[in-house]
């Protein structure tokens, strides 16, 4: 079955320090790859996306990720973290069997401290 | 532009009563998808609506769950009669297409106690 790992459960930073959240996705093909944030109290909403080209992805307040082919993987950077950060981030993916489901990671809760 | 409404935002009710979740998409978009996410694990696909028809249904977690989608506006989610495993926030999405950047709802939060 499709399954997305996210493998940090719960992280703790101080504002200021760099952020990397991991995410690994169990099948090949193609795919594509989201990231959403949950902020406290409000709703799901789109980071980033990935469906094809520079591995490369910007997303919404100076958060990136990469997509690695080779290592399934899709990780999520931020160089500085802010106190406004503090919320639940998810992985996704969708495909590749011509569909359009999203299958998510468990959440990764991340906690800014000023 | 209105967003993803979802109603009730929370809900408690008793084992083996009924209830019914209520969501309004963002107007125009023909997709509409139901998930759940149950305390501590992944958000999980339950059904996808293409205007009123249901496009697919695989992750209905049995026949105690039955949503509609009334002239291909609004779709309610109604689960009787409820258990104590159905609780948990249900997420209603919403999309012009079908690439997966859907907007989301704020959720209801069932508790079956």
């Amino acid at each position: 079955a499709q399954s997305v790992s996210q493998h940090n459960h719960h992280v703790i930073l101080s504002e200021a320090a760099s952020l990397e959240l991991g995410c690994n996705y169990s099948y090949g093909g193609t795919v594509n790859l989201f990231w959403y944030v949950q902020y406290p109290g409000q709703h799901l909403q789109l980071l980033l996306k990935y469906f094809s080209g520079d591995p490369l992805v910007k997303g919404i307040k100076g958060f990136e990720a990469e997509f690695i082919k080779s290592k399934f993987s899709f990780n999520l950077r931020k160089p500085s973290v802010q106190w406004s950060d503090t919320a639940e981030y998810f992985c996704a993916v969708i495909g590749p069997y011509n569909t359009d489901k999203l299958i998510f990671g468990t959440g990764t809760r991340l906690q800014v401290f000023p | 532009e209105a967003g993803v409404t979802q109603f009730p935002s929370h809900s408690v009710i008793e084992k083996g009563q009924t209830v019914t979740l209520r969501c309004d998409p963002i107007s125009g978009h023909d997709n509409l998808y139901w998930y759940r996410r149950v305390m501590g694990k992944e958000i999980k696909f339950l059904l996808h609506f293409v205007k009123e028809s249901k496009q697919d249904e695989s992750g209905m977690p049995n026949n105690r769950f039955l949503a509609e989608r009334t002239g291909g506006t609004y779709s309610t989610l109604k689960v009787q009669p409820a258990e104590l495993e159905d609780s948990g926030v249900y997420f209603c999405a919403s999309s012009p297409d079908r690439q997966g950047s859907a907007f989301f709802g704020q959720g209801t939060r069932l508790t079956v106690v």
